[in-house]
C-alpha cells in the first residue's frame, strides 16, 4: 500500500501570498489531519478531516483553512502569509475516527520570506 | 489540557540499550504512541500501546506504561546508529480522539 503523499515537498513564499498544500491518505483511509512542525512551538495540531468535514480543530487563526475532497484526498490553505507560518507541514491519516494510530507523510517545508 | 513531555536529549554508545521517558497527563487517553523522526522526513509510526497494557514487546522495541503514574518509556535494545533520530511520544488523544498531543521529542545520538 502507498504511503501517505505530499505535495508540494517544497514552497517559497512571499509575505502576503497565500498557498495550498495537498494530501493523499493511504488508500481506505478516511480521516486526514495535519500538523504544523516548528523548531520553537513543536507538533501542533491544525485540523482533521473525516468524509469531508471538519471534526476538530486546533488553536491556529482563520488564515488556516482545510477541506477534504470525496476521494479523500485533503488540501490545506494558509491566506495572508507571515514569516511565522514558515514550517514543516505534516500530513497524517488513519482508517477510523477512534485512537487509531496517524500514519504521516513526508510533510511539506514552507518558507516565507 | 493535555500535556507531553519528554526530555530533550539522550546519547548512547552503539550496542548499549536506550531508554527514552515520557509523561503524559490526560488519563482518558487510550492508546500511547511513540513515532520517530529522520531528518528531512515525516514521522514514522514504530509502536504504540493500548492504556490496559503494561509492556509491549517488538523486536528491539519494548513499551512500558505505568498508568498510575501516567509514564511510558521505549527501550531499544542493542542500538545502532541507524537509530539516531528524534523520538515522539503522542497521546492517541482520549476524549479528543479527533487529534494527538505530541511531546516535544527526544533527540538520540548513538556514538559508535
Amino acid at each position: 500500500k502507498a504511503g501517505v503523499t505530499q505535495t508540494p515537498r517544497y514552497l517559497i513564499k512571499t509575505r502576503g501570498q497565500q498557498v495550498t498544500l495537498s494530501c493523499s491518505p493511504i488508500s481506505g483511509h478516511r480521516s486526514v489531519s495535519w500538523y504544523q512542525q516548528t523548531p520553537g512551538q513543536g507538533l501542533q495540531f491544525l485540523f482533521e478531516y473525516f468524509s469531508e468535514t471538519q471534526r476538530n480543530k486546533g488553536n491556529f487563526p482563520g488564515r488556516f483553512s482545510g477541506r477534504q475532497f470525496s476521494n479523500s484526498r485533503s488540501e490545506m490553505n494558509v491566506s495572508t502569509l507571515e514569516l511565522g507560518d514558515s514550517a514543516l507541514y505534516l500530513c497524517a491519516s488513519r482508517s477510523r475516527l477512534d485512537n487509531s494510530p496517524l500514519h504521516f507523510g513526508n510533510g511539506t517545508r514552507l518558507t516565507v520570506t | 489540557g493535555e500535556d507531553v513531555e519528554q526530555s530533550l536529549f539522550l546519547s548512547v554508545r552503539e550496542g548499549d540499550s536506550s531508554v527514552i521517558n515520557c509523561t503524559y497527563t490526560d488519563s482518558s487517553s487510550t492508546y500511547l504512541y511513540w513515532y520517530k523522526q529522520e531528518p528531512g522526513a515525516g514521522l514514522q509510526l514504530l509502536t504504540y500501546i493500548f492504556s490496559n497494557m503494561d509492556m509491549k514487546q517488538d523486536q528491539r522495541l519494548t513499551v512500558l506504561l505505568n498508568k498510575k503514574d501516567k509514564h511510558l518509556s521505549l527501550r531499544i535494545a542493542d542500538t545502532q546508529t541507524g537509530d539516531s533520530a528524534i523520538y515522539f511520544c503522542a497521546e492517541g488523544g482520549g476524549t479528543n480522539a479527533g487529534k494527538s498531543t505530541f511531546g516535544d521529542g527526544t533527540t538520540l545520538t548513538v556514538k559508535p
